[in-house]
């Protein structure tokens, strides 16, 4: 079965550096998603991307986050300048033409900020 | 703001069955999901009801939806040790992208 495919599982960075996730979404999927899940809360939404740009943002996607789709199979996450509180699980996820039939979420990257 | 409440824990016997309770605000929605969180995995699409719809019957669950009081729920019959995980309700945002997630539902099952 296909699957979302997220690297690296786990992330230790210091504070204020840059962090770049990676996730290769389903290669027949043209809608991708971030999402956060810091310890303990609900799983909360960041982006979604389509047809190369941002379709929609949350209030907690602000400017030192950004999304990219380098090269036709990748879409990554970068954090500008980390904080304590980026420290959370990130996942990754896509569908196919339509959101409405649900995501195919990646296993998720721990990211932890020391 | 769409938001989606969900019970905490819920802990069952082995063949006993789980119910499930989730209530959201959204009621635009044209789908809403369940989700499963096994320890140290991604979020698994269990099922998912069209909003016309009132019940769901998918082998071993059963998903109920009252539009009405904006209330869903997951039966899963005949549980089973491996359904122990963290099960999440999910309600799409106005625009369809997002998806707004319940805080979950941890279920232990025990023998």
């Amino acid at each position: 079965e296909p699957e979302v495919t997220q690297t690296p599982s786990h992330q230790v960075t210091q504070m204020g550096q840059e962090v770049i996730l990676h996730c290769v979404p389903i290669s027949n999927h043209l809608y991708f998603y971030w999402y956060r899940q810091i310890l303990g809360q609900k799983v909360e939404f960041l982006v979604s991307f389509y047809n190369n740009e941002i379709s929609e943002k949350s209030e907690i996607f602000d400017d030192q986050f950004s999304v990219e789709r380098p090269d036709g199979s990748n879409f990554t996450l970068k954090i500008r300048s980390t904080k304590l509180e980026d420290s959370a699980m990130y996942f990754c996820a896509s569908s196919g033409d339509s959101p409405n039939y649900g995501y195919t979420f990646g296993s998720g990257t721990r990211l932890t900020v020391v | 703001g769409e938001d989606v409440e969900q019970s905490l824990f819920l802990s069952v016997r082995e063949g006993d069955s789980s119910v499930i309770n989730c209530t959201y605000t959204d009621s635009s929605s044209t789908y809403l999901y369940w989700y499963k969180q096994e320890p140290g995995a991604g979020l698994q699409l269990l099922t998912y009801i069209f909003s016309n719809m009132d019940m769901k019957q998918d082998q071993r669950l059963t998903v109920l939806l009252n539009k009405k009081d904006k209330h869903l729920s997951l039966r899963i019959a005949d549980t089973q040790t491996g359904d122990s995980a963290i099960y999440f309700c999910a309600d799409p945002s106005n625009s369809g992208y997002a998806l707004n997630f319940g805080k979950g539902t941890s279920l232990l099952v025990t023998p």
